[in-house]
């Protein structure tokens, strides 16, 4: 399969905390890209990260890409309740544009 | 707002039956996808066109199909449904195909097969 699979399944943290959550993927890719998902809504484009690109910020977002370990992560820093939702990576690679999600990382922050 | 406009928001019908759901793409998206996710099998890439035409197929059952019509509006039809095709539709749409490509989601279409 093609899809990133996000690490831990779940994590729950107090709010002011950080968060980390990983994915790895199988595939060569050209960008991976982290969204996230309310219960029950539609996704969320957080960052893209292309992969002659190690890492990025974006407000309270940090994404790395490893693509010798096929991996990345996204750092949530000073959490916040409403940062409550799950997180998916998606891997875009050679073939056309579509993305393969991963399984979801479930994030709660407990005020 | 992403900009995808999904309709109908939620669906129940019975097995057997056959149900289409519509997507609008953001102005000026070439490209729209659909996605099921369900409780299971997770977010699922199921059919990606790009201007009007097919250009890639993920894991979508011989009982649906989509299109996208020349003002690129998408459907998807589900026939035959059968209990497991309960989930939720997304719909999603981008500028164009090729790499490093935002895709914006719809609300998605909740689809109860009872």
């Amino acid at each position: 399969s093609q899809q990133g699979e996000e690490d831990p399944q779940a994590l729950s943290i107090q709010e002011g905390e950080n968060a980390t959550m990983n994915c790895s993927y199988k595939t060569s890719i050209n960008n991976l890209q982290w969204y996230r998902q309310n219960s029950g809504r539609g996704l969320v484009h957080l960052i893209l990260i292309r992969s002659n690109e190690r890492e990025k910020h974006s407000g309270r977002l940090r994404v790395t890409l490893d693509t010798s370990k096929k991996s990345s992560s996204l750092l949530i820093t000073a959490s916040r309740a409403a940062d409550t939702a799950s997180y998916f990576c998606a891997t875009g690679w050679n073939t056309g544009n579509q993305f393969y999600f991963g399984t979801g990382t479930s994030l709660t922050v407990i005020p | 707002d992403s900009g995808v406009t999904q309709t109908p928001k939620h669906l129940i019908t019975a097995t057997g039956q056959r149900v289409t759901l519509r997507c609008s793409p953001r102005s000026g998206d070439l490209s729209v996808y659909w996605y099921q996710q369900s409780l299971d099998q997770g977010l699922q890439f199921l059919i990606q066109y790009y201007n009007g035409e097919e250009r890639a197929k993920g894991n979508i059952l011989e009982r649906f199909s989509a299109q996208q019509f020349p003002d690129l509006h998408s459907e998807l039809n589900l026939s035959s449904l059968e209990l497991g095709d309960s989930a939720l539709y997304f719909c999603a749409s981008s500028a164009r195909t090729g790499l490093g490509n935002t895709i914006y989601f719809g609300e998605g279409s909740w689809l109860t097969v009872v």
